[in-house]
């Protein structure tokens, strides 16, 4: 049982704008930054979105990361194949002083 | 262009310590504003947490590891060691280290070491 709570599945057509929520509470997403990471079948996660919605060097603008109180969402428009993956969010959690994940939402480019 | 790399046996016994190292090329583990920490994920599953390091000595631990877990940092070989003791076969996994960016975020990462505990 994840301390953050994520859809197993998603999925969409080519082109489709897609979401991906991410459920916490007041100890993680309420006091402090989402970080968002996908994974490729046999890679390391690469990360994201951190902060709740920025982007690192190199992350096309079609990803964005939202957020209000407890929950926050990743967003994906123009979806493309190569967006097939398994997403997680993560944040640093007060009352376990360290960092939890989401289960993870496999996303399915139909 | 910081690179992590895991490093370790892939077999561990039953009961037996688990030791891995990450090597750190590109950024000096000494340099400041950077944790170091270590990610797990068993076969199939999500990403567990494992522990976070930090140049000074300061660390953190996931509490359902942490009777068990010990990181340390060997700045002469800018290296990250990971140690598990009295492993089970629910140890099972792959192991990534990584960078941890200001927000908790891990922004470098290794490719990942699997570890298998069997007899």
């Amino acid at each position: 049982q994840s301390v953050l709570t994520q859809p197993p599945s998603a999925s969409g057509t080519p082109g489709q704008r897609v979401t991906i929520s991410c459920s916490g509470s007041s100890s993680n997403i309420g006091s402090n930054s989402v970080n968002w990471y996908h994974q490729l079948p046999g890679m390391a996660p690469k990360l994201l979105i951190y902060g709740y919605f920025e982007r690192p060097s190199g992350v096309p603008d079609r990803f964005s990361g939202s957020w209000s109180g407890t929950s926050a969402s990743l967003a994906i428009s123009g979806l493309q194949s190569e967006d097939e993956a398994d997403y997680y969010c993560a944040a640093w959690d007060n009352g376990l002083n360290g960092v939890v994940f989401g289960g993870g939402t496999k996303l399915t480019v139909l | 262009q910081v690179q992590l790399q895991e490093s370790g046996p892939g077999l561990v016994r039953p009961s037996q310590t688990l030791s891995l190292t990450c090597t750190v090329s590109g950024a000096s583990i000494r340099s400041g504003g950077y944790y170091w920490s270590w990610i797990r994920q068993h076969p199939g599953k999500g990403l567990e947490w494992i522990g976070h390091i930090y140049y000074g000595g300061d660390t953190y631990y996931n509490p359902s590891l942490k009777s068990r877990v010990a990181l340390s940092l060997d700045t002469s070989d800018n290296q990250i060691s990971l140690k598990l003791s009295s492993v089970t076969a629910a140890d099972t996994a792959v192991y990534f280290c990584a960078r941890v960016g200001q927000l908790a975020d891990f922004d470098y990462w290794g490719p990942g070491t699997l570890v298998t505990v069997s007899s």
